[in-house]
């Protein structure tokens, strides 16, 4: 069974913190992506990778940056939380561009 | 810029009704259109997909539509089910996967 697996369900940060959201996927994918949901905007990207060490800045980059060391991981960073990044993060992977993407559960993330 | 436009933003169907969600996009270069169901406290999960190079996919009670000239999509859900009322997004593909807004479905028993 296919499994993307976010670090934590729940988070809760302060302003102003250093914020790391880990994702982690089994599936020997390439392709690996981070996006924000918010009601009534869908799902927004914010990074993806389509290799180990490389990475594209999606639609909402900014206040985000993002690294991939090796190819299952893939790990979100918030360098200076603020209240505006308070949101449900997910993240996935797909063997390739025009295939299937896997979601993991998410993460809320609620900065005060 | 909303890249991928959806619509409408809710919808409440009777069971046994047809549960229509439609999409439109301005990209042409887009090659893959899929639609994800996401249920609550869960990430979404994909429900059927479709290329450019047909007009209509049906996979059970679930039928894309797409209308490459017109640029829209819709995605057709027949004999809606109490178990359907879930939050529907259709996405495009070029390079990246770009989300429409999500349309939260109730279908009423």
């Amino acid at each position: 069974d296919v499994k993307v697996t976010q670090s934590s369900r729940y988070l809760v940060k302060r302003t102003g913190e250093k914020v790391f959201l880990e994702c982690v996927q089994d599936m020997d994918h390439e392709n690996m992506f981070w996006y924000r949901q918010d009601p009534g905007l869908g799902l927004r990207l914010i990074y993806f990778s389509y290799d180990v060490k490389m990475k594209e800045k999606g639609d909402i980059p900014e206040g985000y940056s993002v690294s991939r060391e090796k190819k299952e991981r893939f790990s979100l960073i918030l360098e200076s939380a603020s209240t505006n990044q308070t949101s449900m993060y997910l993240c996935a992977s797909s063997a390739a561009p025009n295939t299937e993407a896997f979601f993991g559960q998410g993460t809320r993330l609620t900065v005060v | 810029q909303q890249q991928v436009k959806q619509s409408p933003q809710s919808l409440i169907v009777q069971k046994g009704g047809i549960s229509i969600i439609n999409c439109a996009y301005e990209n042409t270069a887009f090659d893959y259109f899929p639609w994800y169901q996401q249920f609550p406290g869960k990430g979404p999960a994909l429900l059927i997909a479709i290329r450019p190079d047909v007009s209509e996919k049906k996979e059970g009670r679930f039928t894309i539509s797409f209308n490459k000239s017109a640029k829209q999509f819709s995605l057709h859900i027949m004999d809606s089910q109490p178990g359907d009322s879930a939050t529907y997004f259709c996405a495009a593909n070029h390079q990246k996967l770009v989300f429409g807004q999500g349309t939260r479905l109730t279908i009423n028993p």
